[in-house]
C-alpha cells in the first residue's frame, strides 16, 4: 500500500530551527517534494529530492534517504510567517497515458511559530 | 505572470444540485489534475488529464466528472453533491513527466460548501 507519515503538529519559537520528518512506503518512487500550505490556500512548492542527501535552499533544507524511506524538512531562522502546514509528497509513476507525475501526499504537519 | 486560476474561490450549493468548478492555466502545461482536500487531510487525487487523455483514480466516485475542452481549461463537475463532498478542490498543472523535477503548480482552490 501507499503510506506517508508525518507528525500532525509541531510548535517552535521565532528564530529557532525546526525539523519536520516524513517517512514513506510507496509502490514506486521518483522523487519527494515538500510543499507549504497556509490555511485556506493552495500548496506552494518548497523543495525536491530524488537522490540521497541534503538540498539547501536559503532558510529551507530537505534531506532524503531512499533506503530508509525517510525525509526531513529543516527550517532555520524561523519567522512568524512560517506558521503553516508542511506537506510531504512522494512522486510515483502512476501509469496512465504516457506516464505522469502522480503525487501521493501526507496529511501535513501543522507548524505554529510563536514569539 | 504564468499561473493557475480557479473560479469561484468559494462555492455554495445545495444537496443534490449539480455544481461545476473551473480551472484555467497560462503555463501551457500538458497535465492538469483535480484534488479533493478535506480539513486537516492530505490532498487526494481525483483524476488527471494528460493532454486530452483522461485518467480516473480507481477510488474516485462516479459522482465526480471532468472535462478539458482545451489545453488551458479544465472543469470539475459534481453531479449530485452530498454533504461529504464539502471540501477544498485544488487544481494543479505540471509539464510533461520525467523531465527535471516538474513540480506541480497549484491554483488557490475552490472551497465547496454543501447545504
Amino acid at each position: 500500500g501507499q503510506n506517508i507519515d508525518q507528525p500532525t503538529e509541531m510548535t517552535a519559537t521565532e528564530g529557532a530551527i525546526v525539523q519536520i520528518n516524513c517517512t514513506y512506503q510507496t509502490s514506486g518512487f521518483n522523487g519527494l517534494f515538500w510543499y507549504q500550505q497556509h490555511a485556506g490556500e493552495a500548496p506552494t512548492f518548497l523543495s525536491y529530492n530524488v537522490l540521497d542527501g541534503l538540498e539547501e535552499k536559503g532558510r529551507f533544507s530537505s534531506f532524503l534517504s531512499r533506503s530508509k524511506g525517510y525525509s526531513y524538512l529543516l527550517l532555520k531562522e524561523l519567522q512568524m510567517k512560517d506558521s503553516a502546514s508542511y506537506l510531504c509528497a512522494v512522486r510515483d509513476l502512476g501509469g496512465g497515458s504516457g506516464g505522469y507525475n502522480k503525487l501521493i501526499f501526507g496529511a501535513g504537519t501543522r507548524l505554529a511559530v510563536h514569539p | 505572470d504564468a499561473m493557475v486560476i480557479q473560479n469561484p474561490r468559494y462555492q455554495v450549493t445545495q444537496f443534490g444540485k449539480p455544481v461545476t468548478l473551473s480551472c484555467s492555466q497560462t503555463l501551457n502545461h500538458n497535465v492538469m489534475y483535480w484534488y479533493q482536500q478535506k480539513s486537516s487531510q492530505a490532498p487526494k487525487l481525483l483524476f488527471h488529464y494528460y493532454d486530452k487523455d483522461f485518467n480516473n483514480e480507481a477510488d474516485t466516485p462516479d459522482n465526480f466528472q471532468s472535462r478539458r475542452p482545451n489545453t488551458s481549461f479544465c472543469f470539475l463537475d459534481i453531479r449530485s453533491p452530498g454533504l461529504g463532498d464539502a471540501a477544498m478542490y485544488l487544481c494543479a498543472t505540471s509539464s510533461p513527466p520525467l523531465s527535471s523535477y516538474n513540480e506541480q503548480f497549484f491554483g488557490p482552490g475552490t472551497r465547496l460548501t454543501v447545504l
